[in-house]
């Protein structure tokens, strides 16, 4: 029983490119969290999606951040045009219904942006 | 003010030492998380709380609701154990976590 699978591990891009990060939610889980870690900071909610439905965006820039969790195939967040400012570590996690039993983590995305 | 803060930021400790980790949060929540990161390394769920006291190996979390205080025991301290320690809570009604900034824990042989 694989926990949440996160790719790629490592991520480079160069300014004004895209990044697309994938998350493959634990089996049986289908809520998923994306979170931001950027370097000496601590850990911010970005996004909070079900299967085919974004519930909660309020920690997600306005602009060149999207996600989507479609009915097949792994969650997405996808950054436009990146900037310097998006190098960070991207943590998906997913648990199996609203009362947060069974938050698992995955190992992270981390972006380089060059 | 941070709606999550955590004590002390960082701890040095030496092996077989009793470790406390102590989060406190100023919003009414659902439950309260404690997240174990290795430098580089992922994050690992340690405990969910609600209530209470829940034990796991040498580990220990308890949470006092009306005080909006948790801590995190560590018994018999390993080097293994160096890590950041995070603590989350879920807000009333809403899933997504809000984080401390964590603690860095060394623990030397």
């Amino acid at each position: 029983n694989a926990g949440v699978m996160q790719n790629p591990r490592h991520l480079v891009r160069r300014r004004g490119q895209e990044a697309r990060l994938r998350c493959s939610p634990m089996k049986g889980h289908s809520h998923v969290y994306w979170y931001r870690q950027l370097p000496e900071e601590g850990l911010k909610f970005m996004v909070y999606l079900q299967k085919e439905n974004i519930i909660d965006e309020s920690g997600m820039p306005k602009e060149r951040f999207s996600a989507e969790f479609p009915k097949e195939g792994p969650s997405i967040l996808r950054i436009q045009q990146v900037v310097r400012g998006d190098s960070a570590a991207y943590f998906c996690a997913s648990s199996p219904d609203r009362a947060g039993y069974g938050y698992t983590f995955g190992s992270g995305t981390r972006l380089t942006v060059v | 003010k941070n709606e999550v803060e955590q004590s002390p930021q960082n701890l040095t400790a030496q092996e077989g030492e009793f470790i406390t980790i102590n989060c406190s949060y100023s919003v009414g929540i659902s439950a309260l998380h404690w997240l174990q990161q290795h430098p580089g390394g992922g994050i690992v769920s340690l405990f969910m709380l609600s209530s209470g006291k829940k034990k796991h190996g040498r580990l220990i979390a308890t949470i006092n609701i009306q005080e909006k205080h948790s801590s995190l025991h560590i018994t018999a301290s390993h080097p293994r154990d160096s890590a950041v320690y995070i603590c989350a809570v879920s807000d009333s009604g809403s899933e997504k976590l809000v984080f401390g900034k964590g603690m860095k824990l060394t623990v030397n042989p």
